[in-house]
């Protein structure tokens, strides 16, 4: 079955820099791979998603990348803000059916004003 | 319009007791999940609906843990004889679930249930 891999577990960055957190997958059905946003407390919120015919998504300060040759894929934030700390989730689904998504354990980002 | 709800928002057992969660998806979203999440980690697959059906129970971890969804709306997971492991956040998804392929269907969380067996 699918395995999903994320890195870093913890980042910290200052305000103003960017933050990567990057993803592997194992399972190169997987076509759907969506980012979610968990604030201490909350529920787990869909930031950004990219799916297998797209290498790249960008919506304001955020972007995600796919390289499905090495089964990756990466969220990007630029000019971080303390709002954005949080715990981040990379997800997968494979292909031909509308099941669970596979989750990361998570990178919690802080940002430092 | 409402998002998925979850009842209880916490749940407090004893060990050996059986507790229900409630999920109610969004109106007209047809696909609905299950998660766990323990304390600082990932997000665990426990089942998935379609209507009523539950073509995938992959993720249930025991035969203590159960789910029904009825009237393809209200879903239901049942854990008999809790045990201090089954500690943890369940969390319910839903997603329009369209016919015809849709695979980048947008999965839509609950607020969770936070269960403590003491």
């Amino acid at each position: 079955g699918e395995n999903v891999e994320q890195h870093p577990s913890t980042l910290s960055v200052q305000e103003g820099d960017s933050a990567v957190i990057k993803c592997t997958y194992s399972d190169s059905a997987s076509n759907y791979f969506p980012w979610y946003k968990q604030e201490l407390g909350k529920r787990p919120q869909l930031i950004i998603d990219i799916r297998s015919n797209v290498g790249e998504k960008k919506d304001q300060r955020i972007a995600v990348t796919l390289n499905k040759t090495a089964k990756h894929f990466s969220l990007h934030i630029t000019e971080t803000q303390p709002e954005d700390s949080a715990v981040y989730f990379c997800a997968a689904r494979r292909g031909g059916s509308q099941g669970n998504l596979i989750f990361g354990k998570g990178t919690k980002l802080s940002v430092k004003p | 319009g409402a998002g998925v709800s979850q009842s209880p928002s916490n749940k407090v057992t004893e060990k050996g007791k059986d507790v229900e969660l409630r999920c109610d998806p969004i109106s007209g979203h047809t696909a609905l999940y299950w998660y766990r999440q323990s304390l600082g980690q990932g997000l665990e697959f426990l089942i998935y609906f379609q209507g009523n059906s539950a073509p995938d129970k992959s993720g249930l971890p025991s035969d203590r843990f159960s789910a029904e969804r009825t009237g393809g709306s209200v879903s239901t997971l049942t854990i008999q004889r809790t045990q201090q492991e089954d500690s943890a956040v369940y969390l319910c998804a839903s997603s329009t679930g369209l016919a015809g392929g849709l695979l980048w269907d947008t999965q839509y969380f609950g607020p969770g249930t936070r269960l403590t067996v003491l």
